[in-house]
């Protein structure tokens, strides 16, 4: 099965750049999707599809995948950014497909 | 806008089973791949399973041999039942529709999540 590693944590200063990374087995050949879930909070997609946005996330939210990396990256960092952050892939040809990363922590400094 | 809401008791007793029904309003349950997924405290995201189309199911390897994930489509709602729960299986349990962009599958919409503590 699929393993996608996360680092624990990440801190960024308020209006800066966070950059939280998802590594994994040729993961740039999959479609990665990332959720933000603040504490006592249901889990809420922020990207899918490696860097497409639902409506009504800021766009301040991106993502980029290749090679054995994907990274959701947030521009402009806010206090209400810091949550736990979750990348997902699927893979259709085992019996397990669905993977969540460990998660990472972002803490605004 | 879609909506899901996790019933259930919250708390189990070990060797006993565990039983959830998600209801789903503002789509239909014959779509999609409606899932459970839980949170033990403090932890990350664990998969448990699905079921798409009303009628197949897939689950987490390490759970399958005591999960069943079954639909009720004239309530549109979907259950999940996991026996012979553990103190291990104490965890936030959500239920989540999940949306085939073939190949993958997302999770747009998620419950509130239903907090389930196994204890005597």
């Amino acid at each position: 099965s699929n393993v996608l590693t996360q680092p624990p944590s990440v801190s960024v200063a308020p209006g800066k750049t966070a950059r939280v990374t998802c590594g994994g087995n040729d993961i740039g050949s999959k479609s990665v999707h990332w959720y933000q879930q603040k504490p006592g909070q249901a889990p809420v997609l922020v990207i899918y599809n490696d860097s497409d946005r639902p409506s009504g996330i800021p766009e301040r939210f991106s993502g980029s995948n290749s090679g054995n990396t994907a990274t959701l990256t947030i521009s402009r960092v806010e206090a209400g950014d810091e949550a736990d952050y979750y990348c997902q892939v699927w893979e259709s040809t085992t019996d397990h497909p669905e993977v969540f990363g460990g998660g990472t922590k972002l803490t605004v400094l | 806008q879609v909506q899901l809401q996790e019933s259930g008791p919250g708390l189990v007793k070990p060797s006993e089973t565990l039983s959830l029904t998600c209801t789903v309003s503002g789509d239909s349950i014959s779509s999609h791949y409606w899932s459970w997924i839980r949170q033990p405290p403090g932890k990350g995201l664990e998969w448990i399973g699905y079921i798409y189309y009303s009628e197949s199911t897939n689950y987490n390897p390490s759970l399958k041999s005591r999960v069943t994930i079954s639909v009720d489509t004239s309530k549109n709602q979907f259950s999940l039942n996991l026996n012979s729960v553990t103190a291990a299986d104490t965890a936030v349990y959500y239920c989540a529709r999940g949306v085939l962009a073939f190949p993958t599958v997302y999770f747009d919409d998620w419950g509130q999540g239903t907090l389930v503590t196994v204890s005597s």
